[in-house]
């Protein structure tokens, strides 16, 4: 089982500012990087995700970063709005296995 | 499009009891698992499924069953229910290994 380290475990950041959140792992061969976007009594659900031969993908206000020396990818939520308020998980993903979840970031955007 | 439907979406069960969560996918994903969320915590693979007729264990399966005898359903069974069992249970597919998992929206479990 791969480990991942996601942090902070929660994140508190006004309505506007932007929100970063961190995931870093052992494996050097991961062969794609997901996150997951979980709201209360949902399910969690397909944010974003980028590949290891690019390192930075954005769409709209979520970008996700790679930094293959240091083993980790973040997540930048820009212009954070309430609406962004919701539990946040890395999955990476090695060919021949399942995903594995961090353990998540609680995100509350404050109006 | 339902995507992936859970069954039931709340129980309660006494220790020692049986259940069967039920899942169910309309997208013809060969790709199903089971997941465990404790609160607060990240989520925990108890058993993944490649296509009909063939499961594996994931990092939790112990305390549960699995079955896949077609493409669509992917029922987890729990025996002898324990309260270390109280937890929300997610099941997903996906239409490859690694591709983007489509989430039921989970069942709650309590085991008192």
């Amino acid at each position: 089982q791969q480990q991942v380290k996601q942090s902070p475990q929660s994140l508190i950041v006004q309505k506007g500012g932007i929100s970063i959140i961190n995931c870093a792992y052992e494996n050097t061969a991961f062969d794609y990087f997901p996150w997951y976007q979980q709201f209360p009594g949902k399910g969690p659900a397909l944010l974003i995700a980028i590949r290891p031969d690019v390192s930075e993908k954005k769409e709209g206000r979520f970008t996700i970063s790679f930094n293959k020396s240091a083993k980790q990818f973040s997540l930048h939520i820009m212009d954070s709005q309430p609406g962004d308020s919701a539990t946040y998980f890395c999955a990476p993903w090695v060919a021949g296995n399942k995903l594995t979840f961090g353990g998540g970031t609680r995100v509350l955007v404050k109006p | 499009n339902a995507g992936v439907t859970q069954t039931p979406k709340f129980r309660i069960l006494k220790i020692g009891q049986s259940m069967t969560l039920q899942c169910t996918q309309d997208m013809n994903h060969n790709y199903m698992y089971w997941y465990r969320q404790d609160p607060g915590m990240g989520l925990k693979l108890i058993y993944y499924s490649v296509g009909a007729g063939i499961t594996d264990k994931g990092e939790v399966p112990n305390g549960y069953n699995v079955s896949r005898s077609t493409t669509e359903d992917f029922p987890l069974r729990l025996e002898l229910a324990a309260p270390s069992q109280t937890s929300v249970y997610f099941c997903a597919s996906s239409s490859r290994e690694g591709g983007g998992y489509t989430f039921g929206s989970g069942t709650r479990l309590t085991v008192v």
